[in-house]
Protein backbone atom coordinates (compact mmCIF):
# COMPACT_ATOMS: atom_id res chain seq x y z
CA UNK A 1 0.00 0.00 0.00
CA UNK A 2 1.37 3.29 -1.07
CA UNK A 3 2.79 5.67 2.19
CA UNK A 4 3.41 9.12 2.89
CA UNK A 5 7.26 9.21 3.90
CA UNK A 6 8.97 11.77 5.51
CA UNK A 7 12.68 12.68 6.26
CA UNK A 8 14.10 12.71 8.64
CA UNK A 9 12.50 11.06 11.76
CA UNK A 10 14.34 13.46 14.08
CA UNK A 11 16.27 16.73 13.57
CA UNK A 12 18.02 18.54 16.60
CA UNK A 13 18.80 22.12 15.36
CA UNK A 14 20.10 25.29 17.37
CA UNK A 15 17.98 28.31 17.35
CA UNK A 16 17.66 30.74 14.79
CA UNK A 17 18.66 27.95 12.47
CA UNK A 18 17.55 27.11 9.62
CA UNK A 19 15.55 23.95 8.58
CA UNK A 20 13.86 21.70 5.98
CA UNK A 21 11.72 18.54 6.74
CA UNK A 22 11.10 16.54 3.38
CA UNK A 23 7.74 14.92 2.88
CA UNK A 24 7.14 12.31 -0.07
CA UNK A 25 3.24 12.32 -0.80
CA UNK A 26 2.00 9.45 -2.60
CA UNK A 27 2.16 9.34 -6.00
CA UNK A 28 -1.23 10.13 -7.27
CA UNK A 29 -2.17 12.84 -4.73
CA UNK A 30 -2.94 16.55 -5.73
CA UNK A 31 -3.23 17.99 -2.15
CA UNK A 32 -0.39 18.44 0.43
CA UNK A 33 -0.37 19.56 4.18
CA UNK A 34 1.46 19.98 6.68
CA UNK A 35 0.14 20.03 10.64
CA UNK A 36 2.22 19.85 13.83
CA UNK A 37 1.97 18.35 17.39
CA UNK A 38 3.96 20.12 20.15
CA UNK A 39 3.99 17.95 22.88
CA UNK A 40 1.24 17.30 25.01
CA UNK A 41 -1.15 19.91 22.70
CA UNK A 42 -3.52 18.84 19.81
CA UNK A 43 -2.82 18.25 16.37
CA UNK A 44 -2.88 21.38 14.57
CA UNK A 45 -2.83 22.42 10.76
CA UNK A 46 -0.42 24.30 9.30
CA UNK A 47 -0.55 24.65 5.94
CA UNK A 48 -2.42 23.45 2.40
CA UNK A 49 -0.71 23.11 -1.00
CA UNK A 50 -2.61 22.11 -4.37
CA UNK A 51 -1.19 23.27 -7.68
CA UNK A 52 2.27 24.35 -6.75
CA UNK A 53 0.79 27.17 -4.44
CA UNK A 54 -1.28 27.76 -0.84
CA UNK A 55 -4.52 26.97 -1.01
CA UNK A 56 -5.08 27.93 3.53
CA UNK A 57 -2.63 28.51 5.99
CA UNK A 58 -3.48 28.80 9.46
CA UNK A 59 -2.00 31.66 11.72
CA UNK A 60 0.63 29.20 12.82
CA UNK A 61 2.29 29.60 9.77
CA UNK A 62 3.63 32.99 9.33
CA UNK A 63 6.93 33.88 7.23
CA UNK A 64 9.23 32.68 8.78
CA UNK A 65 7.63 29.27 7.49
CA UNK A 66 7.62 28.43 3.09
CA UNK A 67 6.27 25.27 1.54
CA UNK A 68 7.58 23.91 -1.43
CA UNK A 69 6.74 21.14 -4.31
CA UNK A 70 10.85 21.69 -5.90
CA UNK A 71 10.74 18.52 -8.02
CA UNK A 72 7.26 16.61 -8.40
CA UNK A 73 7.70 14.36 -5.62
CA UNK A 74 8.91 16.23 -2.81
CA UNK A 75 7.21 18.34 -0.56
CA UNK A 76 8.71 20.48 1.83
CA UNK A 77 8.43 22.74 4.46
CA UNK A 78 10.99 25.52 5.66
CA UNK A 79 11.28 26.73 8.54
CA UNK A 80 13.80 30.11 8.15
CA UNK A 81 14.63 30.79 12.03
CA UNK A 82 13.74 28.48 14.56
CA UNK A 83 12.57 28.99 17.84
CA UNK A 84 11.92 26.88 20.49
CA UNK A 85 8.49 26.86 20.75
CA UNK A 86 8.88 24.93 17.00
CA UNK A 87 10.03 22.36 18.78
CA UNK A 88 7.00 19.54 17.45
CA UNK A 89 6.42 16.96 15.68
CA UNK A 90 5.47 17.95 12.26
CA UNK A 91 3.49 15.50 10.04
CA UNK A 92 3.07 15.97 6.28
CA UNK A 93 -0.17 14.29 4.76
CA UNK A 94 -1.96 13.88 1.39
CA UNK A 95 -4.92 13.16 -0.55
CA UNK A 96 -5.86 12.08 -3.80
CA UNK A 97 -9.06 14.52 -4.38
CA UNK A 98 -9.62 17.10 -1.35
CA UNK A 99 -13.57 16.60 -2.05
CA UNK A 100 -13.29 12.93 -0.93
CA UNK A 101 -11.56 14.67 1.79
CA UNK A 102 -8.98 11.55 3.27
CA UNK A 103 -5.47 12.49 4.50
CA UNK A 104 -3.02 9.90 4.62
CA UNK A 105 0.12 10.82 6.92
CA UNK A 106 3.64 10.43 7.27
CA UNK A 107 5.20 9.34 10.33
CA UNK A 108 6.20 12.50 11.23
CA UNK A 109 9.68 14.23 11.76
CA UNK A 110 10.32 15.05 15.42
CA UNK A 111 12.12 19.02 15.62
CA UNK A 112 14.15 19.50 18.80
CA UNK A 113 14.69 23.18 18.69
CA UNK A 114 17.64 23.99 21.21
CA UNK B 1 -14.13 29.00 15.75
CA UNK B 2 -14.47 25.74 14.45
CA UNK B 3 -13.08 23.39 17.35
CA UNK B 4 -13.25 19.52 18.30
CA UNK B 5 -13.00 18.16 21.63
CA UNK B 6 -12.70 14.42 23.08
CA UNK B 7 -13.62 14.33 26.68
CA UNK B 8 -11.18 11.07 27.56
CA UNK B 9 -7.75 12.08 27.74
CA UNK B 10 -6.74 8.31 28.76
CA UNK B 11 -8.92 5.18 29.17
CA UNK B 12 -7.76 1.98 30.69
CA UNK B 13 -9.75 -1.05 29.77
CA UNK B 14 -9.13 -4.94 30.14
CA UNK B 15 -9.85 -7.04 27.32
CA UNK B 16 -13.34 -7.72 26.00
CA UNK B 17 -14.44 -5.12 27.93
CA UNK B 18 -16.46 -2.25 24.92
CA UNK B 19 -15.14 0.89 24.33
CA UNK B 20 -16.94 4.01 23.98
CA UNK B 21 -14.72 7.26 23.42
CA UNK B 22 -16.43 10.71 22.94
CA UNK B 23 -16.27 13.95 20.54
CA UNK B 24 -18.00 16.92 20.23
CA UNK B 25 -17.46 19.09 17.58
CA UNK B 26 -18.50 22.82 17.28
CA UNK B 27 -19.95 24.16 14.02
CA UNK B 28 -23.23 24.99 12.55
CA UNK B 29 -22.72 24.08 9.10
CA UNK B 30 -21.95 20.50 7.17
CA UNK B 31 -18.63 18.92 8.75
CA UNK B 32 -16.59 15.70 7.61
CA UNK B 33 -15.58 13.54 10.70
CA UNK B 34 -12.88 11.43 10.96
CA UNK B 35 -11.22 8.97 13.13
CA UNK B 36 -7.52 8.35 13.49
CA UNK B 37 -5.89 6.02 15.25
CA UNK B 38 -1.62 5.97 15.74
CA UNK B 39 -0.39 2.59 17.00
CA UNK B 40 2.53 3.25 19.44
CA UNK B 41 5.63 4.21 16.88
CA UNK B 42 3.44 4.29 13.94
CA UNK B 43 2.10 7.27 11.84
CA UNK B 44 -1.82 8.35 11.93
CA UNK B 45 -4.29 6.08 10.25
CA UNK B 46 -7.83 6.64 8.89
CA UNK B 47 -10.28 4.16 11.05
CA UNK B 48 -13.54 5.46 9.86
CA UNK B 49 -15.00 8.41 8.67
CA UNK B 50 -18.41 10.05 8.36
CA UNK B 51 -19.20 12.75 5.23
CA UNK B 52 -23.45 11.89 4.76
CA UNK B 53 -25.80 9.11 4.56
CA UNK B 54 -26.41 6.56 7.05
CA UNK B 55 -25.29 7.68 10.30
CA UNK B 56 -23.77 4.85 11.84
CA UNK B 57 -20.22 4.40 10.01
CA UNK B 58 -17.99 1.29 10.50
CA UNK B 59 -14.47 1.32 9.94
CA UNK B 60 -11.35 -1.17 9.69
CA UNK B 61 -11.05 -3.54 12.95
CA UNK B 62 -14.58 -3.59 14.26
CA UNK B 63 -14.69 0.03 15.15
CA UNK B 64 -17.89 2.03 14.27
CA UNK B 65 -19.03 5.57 15.03
CA UNK B 66 -21.85 7.49 15.45
CA UNK B 67 -22.88 10.89 13.75
CA UNK B 68 -25.60 12.20 15.97
CA UNK B 69 -26.38 15.67 14.75
CA UNK B 70 -28.66 17.25 17.38
CA UNK B 71 -25.50 16.28 19.92
CA UNK B 72 -22.72 17.36 17.72
CA UNK B 73 -21.31 14.36 18.25
CA UNK B 74 -19.61 11.35 16.58
CA UNK B 75 -18.38 8.51 19.63
CA UNK B 76 -16.73 5.98 18.45
CA UNK B 77 -17.12 2.57 19.55
CA UNK B 78 -16.20 -0.73 20.01
CA UNK B 79 -18.36 -3.83 21.44
CA UNK B 80 -14.95 -5.91 22.06
CA UNK B 81 -11.23 -4.11 22.46
CA UNK B 82 -8.20 -6.01 22.30
CA UNK B 83 -4.65 -5.45 23.54
CA UNK B 84 -3.84 -4.35 20.23
CA UNK B 85 -6.13 -1.96 20.37
CA UNK B 86 -3.89 0.13 22.66
CA UNK B 87 -3.11 3.72 21.07
CA UNK B 88 -3.64 6.82 20.64
CA UNK B 89 -7.07 7.89 18.86
CA UNK B 90 -8.05 11.14 17.38
CA UNK B 91 -11.37 12.47 15.98
CA UNK B 92 -10.69 15.58 13.71
CA UNK B 93 -13.30 17.57 11.74
CA UNK B 94 -13.53 19.29 8.41
CA UNK B 95 -15.60 21.76 7.12
CA UNK B 96 -17.35 20.78 3.91
CA UNK B 97 -15.21 22.32 1.04
CA UNK B 98 -13.26 24.20 2.48
CA UNK B 99 -9.62 23.93 2.18
CA UNK B 100 -9.58 20.51 3.69
CA UNK B 101 -7.99 21.83 6.78
CA UNK B 102 -8.43 18.98 9.58
CA UNK B 103 -9.39 20.18 12.85
CA UNK B 104 -8.09 17.53 15.62
CA UNK B 105 -9.22 16.78 19.00
CA UNK B 106 -6.59 16.62 21.68
CA UNK B 107 -6.74 12.83 21.23
CA UNK B 108 -7.52 9.64 23.52
CA UNK B 109 -4.81 7.55 25.04
CA UNK B 110 -6.32 4.17 25.14
CA UNK B 111 -4.39 1.08 27.11
CA UNK B 112 -5.71 -2.54 26.87
CA UNK B 113 -4.47 -4.87 29.86
CA UNK B 114 -4.54 -8.54 28.31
Amino acid sequence: EPEVTQTPSHQVTQMGQEVILRCVPISNHLYFYWYRQILGQKVEFLVSFYNNEISEKSEIFDDQFSVERPDGSNFTLKIRSTKLEDSAMYFCASSEDKRTDTQYFGPGTRLTVL
Amino acid sequence: AQSVSQHNHHVILSEAASLELGCNYSYGGTVNLFWYVQYPGQHLQLLLKYFSGDPLVKGIKGFEAEFIKSKFSFNLRKPSVQWSDTAEYFCAGMIYNQGGKLIFGQGTELSVKP
